[in-house]
């Protein structure tokens, strides 16, 4: 019921295609979406986040696809760039404390 | 990285000793935590704190303890540590969940070897 599942483990895309990178989930206590995005050698940062009452939520080339009735969400990168390159982890929380379950990560190597 | 150090930043030592690694923060957030990254496993949460002397366990905590006796400071101990705690340990912060928003800001990361 806490886990988050991820996926692909990893991902090349050619420069000004689109990423796609999926997630599921199986608590329905979950109220909160949040993706993180890593580079190497560097702390996650968020990226962006989704409720439940939305079914996406864009943010410049980012947008989040959540499907509530299929507990599924979704990170769409449109026009990706070698600066996207990086690790991606989509993370679910809900319920009555304050932690992040996250998903397993996926590489995005971005080529010029 | 909002605020956040974690010391040391590598580290490599050897199986059975005790090892500390310290969180410190600036930002007066109520929640801290640490996680461990492996490849193949993401982020898995260790131990976190709500407050000074507040703490929990998280989903691998086994083989870790921690202490929180001031706001900005967290310490993951490794009270004999083995092979298998060889990860790259993540300390993050976070405020009260009461603003119902739950972002998490992550430190640059301790990279551990143990040998």
């Amino acid at each position: 019921q806490q886990q988050v599942k991820q996926s692909p483990q990893s991902l090349i895309v050619q420069k000004g295609g689109i990423s796609i990178i999926n997630c599921a989930y199986e608590n329905t206590a979950f109220d909160y979406f949040p993706w993180y995005q890593q580079f190497p050698g560097k702390g996650p940062a968020l990226l962006i986040a989704i409720r439940p009452d939305v079914s996406e939520k864009k943010e410049g080339r980012f947008t989040i696809s959540f499907n509530k009735s299929a507990k599924q969400f979704s990170l769409h990168i449109m026009d990706s760039q070698p600066g996207d390159s990086a690790t991606y982890f989509c993370a679910a929380t809900g319920g009555a404390t304050n932690k992040l379950i996250f998903g397993t990560g996926t590489l995005l190597a971005v080529q010029p | 990285d909002a605020g956040i150090t974690q010391s040391p930043r590598h580290k490599v030592t050897e199986t059975g000793t005790p090892v500390t690694l310290r969180c410190h923060q600036t930002e007066n957030h109520r929640y801290m935590y640490w996680y461990r990254q492996d490849p193949g496993h993401g982020l898995r949460l260790i131990h976190y704190s709500y407050g000074v002397k507040d703490t929990d366990k998280g989903e691998v905590s086994d083989g870790y303890s921690v202490s929180r006796s001031k706001t900005e400071d967290f310490l993951l101990t490794l009270e004999s540590a083995t092979s298998s705690q060889t990860s790259v340990y993540f300390c993050a912060i976070s405020e009260s969940r009461a603003f119902s928003y739950n972002e998490q800001f992550f430190g640059p990361g301790t990279r551990l070897t143990v040998l």
